[in-house]
């Protein structure tokens, strides 16, 4: 089965500045997609990123931003200039390019410094 | 469109007790997804249904059960409650990515969290 694994149980971010999260993975599949979920306090989890195992080129969806390296089955998130309401869990999420399951690493709790 | 529900939000039960938790997916999802998330251990999978099968199944033990209805709409079922099953239970709802393609995500609804006392 694939692993997802995120090694950064928590980490702190100064408002404004950029801050990393790290997320590694195991597979042996050559297609399949990657993702970001953000799940703040007691609120429903939502998307944040998607990248695509077969596009070279890495997602962005306006503050975020993703570094996908393949060979290092690796894929960080980068937010940049940080807010208040970015705080939040975050979860790097695994899918097949077969099936429906979703994998999910243990999670990063960013608390966002004022 | 209105999002994934799901009730109750909030159940606190004994040790040996059943509960049934509910789930109404996003209108047009036929996949719903069902997962444990305690703290430390992030989201763990327990099942998924699609048009009232169950499709994928996680390692859970046999405790843990759930159906789907015609609506698409799903239950999920815990027997014989421990201790350690005290935690949110999250449904996710999506559409079949065989159409709809492998990049779509799940929607998430607020879960429900059980507490076994």
């Amino acid at each position: 089965a694939q692993t997802v694994t995120q090694s950064q149980p928590e980490m702190s971010v100064q408002e404004a500045e950029t801050v990393t999260l790290s997320c590694t993975y195991d597979t042996s599949e050559s297609d399949y997609y990657l993702f970001w979920y953000k799940q703040p306090p007691s609120r429903q989890m939502i998307l944040v990123i998607r990248q695509e195992a077969y596009k070279q080129q890495n997602a962005t969806e306006n503050r975020f931003s993703v570094n996908f390296q393949k060979a290092a089955k690796s894929f960080s998130l980068k937010i940049s200039d940080s807010q208040l309401g970015d705080a939040a869990m975050y979860f790097c999420a695994y899918r097949s390019g077969t099936g429906n399951q979703f994998y999910f690493g243990t999670g990063t709790s960013l608390t966002v410094i004022p | 469109k209105a999002g994934v529900t799901q009730t109750p939000r909030y159940l606190i039960k004994t040790r040996g007790q059943q509960v049934t938790l509910s789930c109404s997916p996003i209108s047009g999802h036929r996949s719903v997804s069902w997962y444990q998330q305690t703290p430390g251990q992030g989201l763990q999978f327990l099942f998924e249904y699609f048009s009232e099968t169950q499709r994928n199944k996680g390692n859970f033990p046999g405790r843990f059960s759930g159906r789907q209805f015609s609506n698409s709409r799903s239950e999920m079922n815990v027997s014989t409650l421990e201790l350690g099953d005290s935690a949110l239970y999250l449904c996710a709802s999506s559409l079949d990515p065989r159409t709809s393609g492998y990049q779509e995500t799940q929607y998430f609804g607020p879960g429900t969290r059980l507490l076994v006392l």
